[in-house]
């Protein structure tokens, strides 16, 4: 069974940088598997900031960006904001029509 | 502007059968492939489900295989989700999402999700 990885919190300081990433259990995370991000406050829908690796949804602020990091996807927050403080979530393609979700990264800005 | 918009959540009863409908608009709603995710309350997003644009293809997670089937009906353009033999664990909430395009692969767009509760 394919496990999506990723760091159970995270914490940034205003107007910092912060790196989360995305990782497989077995095997890299290439762009193959389509890998994107999702911002979700309590209580609210997802919202998608970036999809296909490095493309950011519609009005998605370019101070988020996602890549590929050595065998993990990537997403990197410039400049951290107080309201950047939510769960992300990522999810990838692992093949025959099958996605799976990462167990999220509650991000803390103080 | 895009919008999916959930309906048919509700309490069920362990063992019972719900349908979920998602009504689209602000795109073709036939050129994309869509998908359901579900969040059972306090966890994580799960993957659940996905359907290819023609609706010829879909797939499952395997903890709703042949229990869950999944369609649309691109005249409508409404995607469905029929849950049957429902467990209390598959109380969550369930978003009705779309995929940026054919590939089943990269959600673009979100409902707001409709609730599912499974309880005797």
């Amino acid at each position: 069974q394919t496990v999506v990885t990723q760091e159970p919190s995270f914490s940034v300081s205003p107007g910092g940088t912060v790196t989360l990433t995305c990782g497989l259990s077995s095997g890299s995370v290439s762009t193959s598997c389509y890998p994107s991000w999702y911002q979700q406050t309590p209580g609210q829908a997802p919202r998608t900031l970036i999809y296909s690796t490095n493309t950011r949804s519609s009005g998605v602020p370019d101070r988020f960006s996602g890549s590929i990091l050595g065998n993990k996807a990537a997403l990197t927050i410039t400049g951290a904001q107080a309201d950047d403080e939510s769960d992300y979530y990522c999810v990838l393609y692992v093949g025959s029509g099958i996605s799976v979700f990462g167990g999220g990264t509650k991000l803390t800005v103080l | 502007e895009v919008q999916v918009l959930e309906s048919g959540g509700g309490l069920a009863q362990p063992g019972g059968s719900l349908r979920l409908s998602c009504a689209a608009s602000g795109f073709t709603f036939s050129s994309y492939a869509m998908s359901w995710v579900r969040q059972a309350p306090g966890k994580g997003l799960e993957w659940v489900s996905a359907i290819s644009d023609s609706g010829d293809r879909t797939y499952f997670a395997d903890s709703v295989k042949g229990r869950f089937t999944i369609s649309r009906d691109n005249s409508k353009n409404t995607l469905y989700l029929q849950m049957h033999s429902l467990r209390v664990e598959d109380t969550a909430v369930y978003y009705c999402a779309k995929f940026y395009g054919r590939a089943v692969a990269g959600i673009d767009y979100w409902g707001q999700g409709t609730l599912v509760t499974v309880s005797s």
